[in-house]
């Protein structure tokens, strides 16, 4: 059973930019979470969506936004990209929004 | 003050040493308790998981909850340099809480033959 993919595992981006990133869950799994992960900061939750509605959001600022599709795929936006975005973003998913999280391997940002 | 701490070490014991990790927490509301593992490069991957007060054994990991102290531990048995990773602490106030977890920084923990 494949796991969590995120694309793409690297990205770098200027300041002022956007930058989507996407998330597949494991097949079956319709709970889609994101958390952003920093040194300064550990692990911060970002938002998470259960069939296609967001049903829970972190204390993050309007330019971080997410969606989730039919199928179960998830992509967040990051709009007029700063240089404290830079950092690991972590996507997650479990079968339903109690049960195990399987996280993705991420998408290191970096923002010059 | 976050709502967790949790020592970032560097954690440094001999292979075979029982190992103990710790968390703190502030928020009273906090019922489910979660140890993650992550190796470099990788995300985290979910290790033991708790509710309330207690202890739960798995293997050569033991996960310990006191709600009194608003503390909880990860002892791992037998360490093995395959242990090396950060370790990381989650908790929640409740099962459906759509998985805003508030997590720990991490301990680094490095296992040495």
């Amino acid at each position: 059973k494949a796991g969590v993919t995120q694309t793409p595992r690297y990205l770098i981006k200027t300041r002022g930019q956007q930058v989507t990133l996407s998330c597949s869950p494991i097949s079956g799994h319709r709970s889609v979470s994101w958390y952003q992960q920093t040194p300064g900061q550990g692990l911060q939750f970002l938002f998470e969506y259960f069939s296609e509605t967001q049903r829970n959001k972190g204390n993050f600022p309007g330019r971080f936004s997410g969606r989730q599709f039919s199928n179960s795929r998830s992509e967040m936006n990051v709009s007029t990209l700063e240089l404290g975005d830079s950092a690991l973003y972590l996507c997650a998913s479990s079968g339903t929004p109690n049960e195990k999280l399987f996280f993705g391997s991420g998408t290191q940002l970096s923002v010059l | 003050q976050k709502e967790v701490e949790q020592d970032p070490g560097p954690l440094s014991v001999p292979e075979g040493a029982i190992v103990s990790l710790n968390c703190t927490y502030s928020n009273s509301a906090f019922q489910y308790f979660m140890w993650y593992r992550q190796y470099s490069r990788k995300g985290p991957e979910l290790l033991m998981y708790t509710y309330s007060s207690g202890n739960k054994e798995d293997g050569r990991f033991t996960a310990q909850v006191d709600k009194s102290s608003k503390y909880i531990s990860l002892f791992i048995r037998d360490s093995q340099p395959s242990d090396s990773a950060t370790y990381l602490c989650a908790m929640s106030p409740n099962s459906n809480s759509g998985y805003a977890l508030n997590f720990g920084k991490g301990t680094s923990l490095l296992v040495t033959p």
